[in-house]
């Protein structure tokens, strides 16, 4: 079981903007920040969000982040096929000193 | 631009120590703001944190609780590059192993990632 709960899949159809959430604790999202990944098949993830709702330079805007408590939210808008993807939240566990990730979403763009 | 690119055995028996290696270029594993972390992925696990060195004024290191008693992260600042041992490893430790680095707060340059397998 992850530390960092993630529902196990969204869909959306072109075009249509998708969220995915990422719940944890005052020990980890709470007091920590949150970052991003996206995962394409048979690659490395790739860091979308940092510092909560920061785009790394070539992030396109259609990504955001957002934090509210111990809960953090991945926004999609303007989907497109080449986004199908799985996406995955992390932070920092202070009770742990340790990282921590999500469960992972699978995005399906019908 | 950074990139880290990583080395070592796919395949290791059972019970013996697993050995990846992260070389660095466009950064220095001495960098007082990153830090050199090591990721698994498996099916059954998902994306797991293994731990991560790093240089603020003195070396650091931090490990996930599931390893600790068997993992030990090593920066060698000669060839500017950091390492990973796992000990005494299982079955369950076959997984896509990934050196990162963390900048901020997020893992922004990720290795290619090798594929461990653990078997006899």
């Amino acid at each position: 079981q992850s530390v960092l709960t993630q529902p196990p899949s969204v869909s959306a159809a072109p075009g249509q903007k998708v969220t995915i959430s990422c719940s944890g604790s005052s020990s980890n999202i709470g007091n920590n920040y949150v970052s991003w990944y996206q995962q394409l098949p048979g690659t490395a993830p790739k860091l979308l969000i940092y510092d909560n709702d920061k785009r790394p330079s070539g992030i396109p805007d259609r990504f955001s982040g957002s934090k509210s408590g111990t809960s953090a939210t991945l926004g999609i808008t303007g989907l497109q096929t080449g986004d199908e993807a799985d996406y995955y939240c992390a932070t920092w566990d202070s009770s742990l000193s340790a990282g921590v990730f999500g469960g992972g979403t699978k995005l399906t763009v019908l | 631009q950074v990139q880290v690119q990583q080395s070592g055995p796919g395949l290791v028996k059972p019970s013996q120590t697993l050995s990846l290696t992260c070389a660095i270029s466009g950064d220095s594993v001495s960098s007082n703001y990153a830090a050199w972390n090591w990721i698994r992925q498996s099916p059954s696990r998902g994306l797991e944190w293994l731990g991560r060195t790093y240089f603020r004024s003195k070396w650091y290191n931090d490990y996930a609780v599931s390893v600790k008693s068997r993992i030990t992260i090593n920066p060698d600042t000669s060839k500017n590059q950091f390492s990973l041992q796992l000990n005494s490893v299982t079955p369950e430790d076959t997984a896509v192993y990934y050196c990162a680095r963390g900048a901020v707060a997020g893992m922004d340059v990720w290795g290619q990632g090798t594929t461990v397998t653990v078997s006899s």
